[in-house]
Parts: C-alpha cells; sequence; structure tokens
C-alpha cells in the first residue's frame, strides 16, 4: 500500500517550457488535490477533483491545468513555466470531509 | 475568506517538556480541522483529525483540542522528544474542497 506517489520528485524547468506532474493514490479516494508551498505562504490548493472525469479550480489555478482521467490519477499540467511557478507541489487525496493524506512533493524550479 | 494563524512560528524546548501549540481561525463554519507534521524537505504527515461535532482528539502523546465558537484549536503535546522536532501545520477545512492552512509552528526539541 504506497499510499500517494508523485513524480517526478525534482525538475528544473525554463521558462515557458511545459511539464506535467503525476499523482497516485491506491487507497480507493474520491477527492484528490494539487496544493503548492511558497515559503511564508503556506500550501496553497491549485486544483481539485471530486471524481473521476470532474476537475475545479482553487485558491490558485492561474497557469496549470489538471485532468483526472482514471480515479487513481490526478495530472497537474504547466504549459509554459514561468519563474513564478518556482515551488514545491504536493497532491493530496481523500475521502469526502475526512483526513487528506499527502505525498512526498515535487520541487520544481524554473529558470 | 478563512484565515488560519499559528502561534507561535518557533519553539524551542527542551527534552521532556509538555508543550502546546496554538492555532486560530476566523470563520467557525468548519466541517473539521486537522494537524499535520511536517519535516524538512518532506510531505505532510497526518496526525489528528478533529470532526466540527468534536471536541478533541488524542493519539499517543498528541491532544488536540477544538473550540469551534472561538476559533481555536491546540495541539498537546507530552514529554516532548527529539524526534518531534519538525514544522506542525494546522488546517481548517470550510468543505472538503476549501481547506486552508497555517504558515506552521516550527518546533526543536534539544536533548
Amino acid at each position: 500500500n504506497a499510499g500517494v506517489t508523485q513524480t517526478p520528485k525534482f525538475r528544473v524547468l525554463k521558462t515557458g517550457q511545459s511539464m506535467t506532474l503525476l499523482c497516485a493514490q491506491d487507497m480507493n479516494h474520491e477527492y484528490m488535490y494539487w496544493y503548492r508551498q511558497d515559503p511564508g505562504m503556506g500550501l496553497r490548493l491549485i486544483h481539485y477533483s471530486v471524481g473521476e472525469g470532474t476537475t475545479a479550480k482553487g485558491e490558485v489555478p492561474d497557469g496549470y491545468n489538471v485532468s483526472r482521467l482514471k480515479k487513481q490519477n490526478f495530472l497537474l499540467g504547466l504549459e509554459s513555466a514561468a519563474p513564478s511557478q518556482t515551488s514545491v507541489y504536493f497532491c493530496a487525496s481523500s475521502y469526502p470531509r475526512y483526513e487528506q493524506f499527502f505525498g512526498p512533493g515535487t520541487r520544481l524550479t524554473v529558470l | 475568506k478563512q484565515e488560519v494563524t499559528q502561534i507561535p512560528a518557533a519553539l524551542s524546548v527542551p527534552e521532556g517538556e509538555n508543550l502546546v501549540l496554538n492555532c486560530s481561525f476566523t470563520d467557525s463554519a468548519i466541517y473539521n480541522l486537522q494537524w499535520f507534521r511536517q519535516d524538512p524537505g518532506k510531505g505532510l504527515t497526518s496526525l489528528l483529525l478533529i470532526q466540527s461535532s468534536q471536541r478533541e482528539q488524542t493519539s499517543g502523546r498528541l491532544n488536540a483540542s477544538l473550540d469551534k465558537s472561538s476559533g481555536r484549536s491546540t495541539l498537546y503535546i507530552a514529554a516532548s522528544q527529539p524526534g518531534d522536532s519538525a514544522t506542525y501545520l494546522c488546517a481548517v477545512n470550510r468543505d472538503n474542497n476549501d481547506m486552508r492552512f497555517g504558515a506552521g509552528t516550527r518546533l526543536t526539541v534539544k536533548p
């Protein structure tokens, strides 16, 4: 039982490049989330999904897109990376109104 | 907008002390509150979840309380150990798609 996994763990991009972060969970959770964590800002919700095929915007969605084609996977895409997107990205999953379980994070640097 | 504040931002104590971490929030209409632990460079580990109908939860040496009406939660750690050194985050959930995090309390327990 791996819980929540994220790939890759680290990535360096140049401004304007694109990439996709993958989150996978094996707990059969309905809800999945993408957060970013920045010094002094805490964790902020980017996008979330309440089920396969559904996604919605969180607090800071601009510059990101997501997809949830399978219940166990939640993808976060950056179409044209900017230095302001340098951050640590966390994925989480949960049952509705129950505790959220987090992945180990992806450290992204945009030059 | 829900604001979550954690005081103090940093705390250093000698091993063996009992300690209290504080979390306050501005909107009392919450579903639950969750305490997490984060080690440097790592993801978040869920410690305790308190549903809005509950007053407290206990796990081992940890006890978390919730006073919704005053917008406060405390995390009590008994008999602290060096292995407890980490950043502790609280997060409040207005609904399952709107979890707001505090900036955390960085705890150091000295041997």
